[in-house]
Order: C-alpha cells, then sequence, then structure tokens
C-alpha cells in the first residue's frame, strides 16, 4: 500500500477485556516496530520484527503484552485483561530494513485506546 | 538506556527562525532524526543526520556534533503550519530508536 495502515484507529474497552490492534507495513518493508505514545509522553519502544522474527521482547511492558507478524508483513499486537494505564496511542511504523538503526520509519496513524 | 533532552515548548512568530536543540547520551551511536507530529497525527520524517554537520532541506536543517552529543533543528521562514511537535530520536546500532518526548513549537501571526 502506499502507506502504513493502522486499525481500529480508535478503540473504547473495558478494563479487563483483551484487545487486539492490526497494523499492515509498506509493502516490501521487512521492519515492523510498535511503539506507545501516552499523553503529553515521548514514544516508548514495545518491539520490533524483522520478518517475522521478534529477537527482543523486553520493551513489552508486561507479559499481557504479545505481539505477532505472518508473512512478513501484518503485525497483530494484543494486549490481554486491559488495564486503565494502557491507555494511549499505539503507533506502528515500517522501514525498508533494519540496518542497525539507521532505516528511516515510516508511521501509520496510530490507534487511539481508551480503557475504562 | 538513552538519556534524550530537548525544550518541552518554543514560541515563535510567522516568518521568523527558531532552534531547537536536542542533547543526548547513548552507546552504539547511529544516526539521529527528526520527526513532525501534528496534533493528532502519525510523527513524519523530517530528517537524518549520521556525520558532524549541517543538512539542509528547504527550509529544515539539521545539525550533529557527535562529540558533544548535540543536535538542533532549525525552522526558518516559519508558517502557521509549522506549529507541531518536534520529535529528537536517537537511532542504535542494534535496532532500537529512542526518541526524546518533543519540542511543542507554536508560530503565532
Amino acid at each position: 500500500g502506499a502507506g502504513v495502515s493502522q486499525s481500529p484507529s480508535n478503540k473504547v474497552t473495558e478494563k479487563g477485556k483483551d484487545v487486539e490492534l492490526r497494523c499492515d507495513p509498506i509493502s516490501g518493508h521487512t521492519a515492523l516496530y510498535w511503539y506507545r505514545q501516552s499523553l503529553g509522553q515521548g514514544l516508548e519502544f514495545l518491539i520490533y520484527f524483522q520478518g517475522n522474527s521478534a529477537p527482543d521482547k523486553s520493551g513489552l511492558p508486561s507479559d499481557r503484552f504479545s505481539a505477532e507478524r505472518t508473512g512478513g508483513s501484518v503485525s497483530t499486537l494484543t494486549i490481554q485483561r486491559t488495564q486503565q494505564e494502557d491507555s494511549a496511542v499505539y503507533l506502528c511504523a515500517s522501514s525498508y530494513s533494519i540496518a542497525g538503526g539507521g532505516e528511516t520509519q515510516y508511521f501509520g496513524p496510530g490507534t487511539r485506546l481508551l480503557v475504562l | 538506556g538513552q538519556n534524550i533532552d530537548q525544550p518541552t515548548e518554543m514560541t515563535a512568530t510567522e516568518g521568523a527562525i527558531v532552534q531547537i536543540n536536542c542533547t543526548y547520551q547513548t552507546s552504539g551511536f547511529n544516526g539521529l532524526f527528526w520527526y513532525q507530529q501534528h496534533a493528532g497525527e502519525a510523527p513524519t520524517f523530517l530528517s537524518y543526520n549520521v556525520l558532524d554537520g549541517l543538512e539542509e532541506k528547504g527550509r529544515f536543517s539539521s545539525f550533529l556534533s557527535r562529540s558533544k552529543g548535540y543536535s538542533y533543528l532549525l525552522l526558518k521562514e516559519l508558517q502557521m503550519k509549522d506549529s507541531a511537535s518536534y520529535l529528537c530520536a536517537v537511532g542504535r546500532d542494534d535496532y532500537k530508536l529512542s526518541f526524546g518526548a518533543g519540542t511543542t513549537v507554536t508560530v503565532r501571526a
């Protein structure tokens, strides 16, 4: 596609429910990243994928968070048993390759998650 | 981890120049990015510096000094549409891109 797309754009859920956020990267980009941006805060790195592999999951805030990527394309970030502190904008980005951090990342519009 | 510091807010007049400074401490440095983020929108790429010096791109320029752990983004001939948050981000030689909290620039007529 022309750019990174994410769905849903907005999600309101009740505390304790599970949510699934989707990211569709730019076609041909092998690297995919998930970030979280809380109100007034900088972007917090969560996880990255090189192909379908996520070598380092240490950025995920807790074991309630998981992510997968299939077919080297679409990625899903799942939050189980959501808590109010999970409320944030979840941004996905992709880059052509991982290239040691020097590759430009292109961001999707984000999913705004509100946990009541 | 990284320490990335940039001012929280700046205000300038339309047509003026504003310089946004960013200082950082990191290991495995592999370049410094500047992103622009309008309220409610995704960050968009502005510039990338990996070597010392000034990179000019139209009204926007970015400078890097690796020895000082210092960068700035220079916005010239400010326009109202330049009102946004500007994010300084440090790339490392593994894979992570670490962002500062952002500088909110307000352009006034």
